[in-house]
């Protein structure tokens, strides 16, 4: 059965700091598609980035960077000298080809950049 | 208007009322969804509406009934919601459901509804 877990319910740093946040899927589909939203207060779902299972090429985005890892079924994102605009709460998503495109969301991981 | 837009941003109503959430994208696609986000769940799944046909019922109580006049907007009918339906209700529109996956989602910014 499809699943994504990100394991890190909360994390706080400082501006300035990166920042890792985890996001490990399961799925048996072959063909499978990986995303990142961000959810600021406002509580729109922002996209950030989409990442089919046949490429697995780092990318990088500004301060923004995806580490996506077949064999550890992992799909990190890191964020580099963290600012205060960055906080928010990161959900990581999974979509199967054969699912009909339902998107499978982690609980979200809520990040606190502190000045 | 560009996106995906929700109306209201804030609802509060009784448990006897009826109320309706709408949605409207201006992104030419033709699939659209609801999503409820409660505190401290993930997402759920809740409508799924390609080319204005019902794909997807998420085994959602009938006290909730979705509307798809067309492509580009999508209703949300409430009626009898108990407390335990305060949540975040949001919308999301995609290229096409049936894309094996690869389309994006793009959400509004969702209604919070407090049923008192």
């Amino acid at each position: 059965a499809q699943k994504v877990t990100q394991a890190q319910t909360e994390i706080s740093v400082v501006e300035k700091e990166d920042v890792t946040l985890d996001c490990v899927y399961e799925t048996r589909d072959t063909t499978y598609y990986l995303f990142w939203y961000k959810q600021p207060p406002s509580g729109e779902l922002v996209f950030l980035i989409r990442r089919n299972s046949f490429d697995e090429q780092n990318e990088i985005s500004g301060r923004y960077s995806w580490n996506f890892q077949k064999s550890t079924s992992s799909f990190n994102f890191t964020i580099t000298a963290s600012q205060v605009v960055d906080s928010a709460v990161y959900f990581c998503a999974l979509s199967e080809a054969l699912s009909q495109g339902n998107l499978i969301f982690g609980k979200g991981t809520k990040l606190s950049v502190k000045p | 208007e560009t996106g995906v837009t929700q109306t209201p941003r804030h609802l509060v109503m009784g448990m006897t009322n009826k109320k309706s959430l709408k949605c409207e994208q201006h992104l030419g696609h033709n699939a659209m969804y609801w999503y409820k986000q409660s505190a401290k769940k993930p997402l759920e799944l809740m409508f799924v509406y390609n080319f204005k046909e019902q794909t997807e019922n998420n085994s959602v109580p009938s006290r909730f009934s979705p509307e798809c006049p067309n492509s580009s907007h999508l209703f949300l009918h409430l009626h009898t919601l108990q407390p335990e339906d305060s949540a975040l209700y949001l919308c999301a529109s995609s290229q096409d459901q049936a894309s094996g996956g690869r389309d994006t989602q793009y959400f509004g910014p969702g209604t919070r509804l407090t049923v008192l």
